[in-house]
This record gives C-alpha cells, structure tokens and sequence, in this order.
C-alpha cells in the first residue's frame, strides 16, 4: 500500500508477556518516529530514527522498551515484561527526509495489557 | 512532560462559527509548526503547517496565525461544518516532533 502500515492493529497481552509490534513506512522514507497515544492524550513521542540510525530514544519510558530498525525501512517496537500502564495505542510515523517536515502516520496499534 | 501546550481541551462550536485553538511552545529551535487532525481509529493526518518566517498561512477555511516572539501560534476554523468535528493536535518541530495534548472540537448542526 502507499501509507504507512502498522501491525497488529490490537494487541492484547498478559501482564509480563512481551510484544512486537511492527512498523512498515513509506517506501524511500528516511526518518521514522514511534508515539505513543494514551485515551484522549496527544501523541507521546518515544523515539525517532533517521535510516537505520537511531538518533533520538530519549522518550523512551524505561529500559523494558527498545526499538529497530535495522535496513532503515521496517521498524519494530518491542515491550518485555508488559505492565499495564503500557496499554495505549502505539504510533509510527514517517518522513521523506531528516530535520522538519510533514510526517504521515499509521493507524497505530492498540495494546491492552490485562 | 509536554514541550507544546494546547488549549481548550474542548471546544463546541455552532455549525457556520468559527473554531479557535491556542498552542504555546518554549524551545526556540523549533522551526515547523503543523496541525494535525485526528479522527477515532486512525492516526493524526496533516492539517496544515507554518514556518516562523510569516505570520500566517491560510489553506481554505483554515488559518494558522504565529506570533514567534510570544512563542504562540493558533489554528482558526471558518464556517466551522459538522464534518470538521475531530481532535485536534498542534505540534512543534526541530528535529523531532513533539505535539500537544489536543483538543476535542465537536460542530452542532
């Protein structure tokens, strides 16, 4: 497809399961950024990589969090050991190129975490 | 910690009004300033964007104002439309994006 494809779409997991949840941009797009969304909260900026460089994971909320990208086109975020404050929905974004510029998102993908 | 900060969290506009959202932002380095528009289910899509070179930039019915030395900047909706009923998100930029809480507009018929 020409958007950005995020999967699963809904993710139900065990408290201390892990997860993976994927990214697959635009194609030829250089940077990509993961959000995360809590119910009615603006997007939560989790980290952002400029082809297979990650150049920011400052937003990162622990160490149970960690993200890849290894050939600078598909992305995964992996959460270990899910808490429920984990549950939000999970966005990636991409961008034609590095520094400013619009981003295109995915529908995202919806973890509970029971 | 958000770095953008929106308001009214709500805002119910009359069909045919017009529909104000405010965004204060304190990094100076950012230099693109969008508007998203998100509706349930889906991720936030591109509204409209401005540089803080100008002032304002109008795309239809919607006007972002931007005032950099109050580090301010505004999105206006004219002849709000039902249709037009959505969260809205202002954002600031660097090199990454960094978005504010949101702001619920729903349109009355």
């Amino acid at each position: 497809g020409a958007g950005v494809s995020q999967s699963p779409r809904y993710k139900v997991a065990k408290r201390g399961q892990d997860v993976a949840l994927r990214c697959d941009p635009i194609s030829g797009h250089v940077s990509l950024f993961w959000y995360q969304q809590a119910l009615g909260q603006g997007p939560e900026f989790l980290t952002y990589f400029q082809n297979e460089a990650q150049l920011d994971k400052s937003g990162l909320p622990s160490d149970r969090f960690f993200a890849e990208r290894p050939e600078g086109s598909v992305s995964t975020l992996k959460i270990q050991r899910t808490q429920q404050e984990d549950s939000a929905v999970y966005l990636c974004a991409s961008s034609f190129r590095g520094g400013t510029g619009e981003l295109f998102f995915g529908e995202g993908s919806r973890l509970t975490v029971l | 910690q958000q770095q953008v900060k929106q308001s009214p969290q709500s805002l119910i506009v009359q069909k045919g009004g017009i529909s104000i959202i405010n965004c204060a932002y304190e990094n100076t380095a950012f230099d693109y300033f969008p508007w998203y528009q998100q509706f349930p289910g889906k991720g936030p899509a591109l509204l409209i964007a401005i540089r803080p070179d100008v002032s304002e930039k109008k795309e239809g019915r919607f006007t972002i104002s931007f005032n950099k030395s109050a580090k301010q900047f505004s999105l206006h909706i004219m002849d709000s439309q039902p249709g037009d009923s959505a969260t809205y998100f202002c954002a600031a930029s660097f090199n990454d994006m960094r978005f504010g809480a949101g702001t619920r507009l729903t349109v009355k018929p």
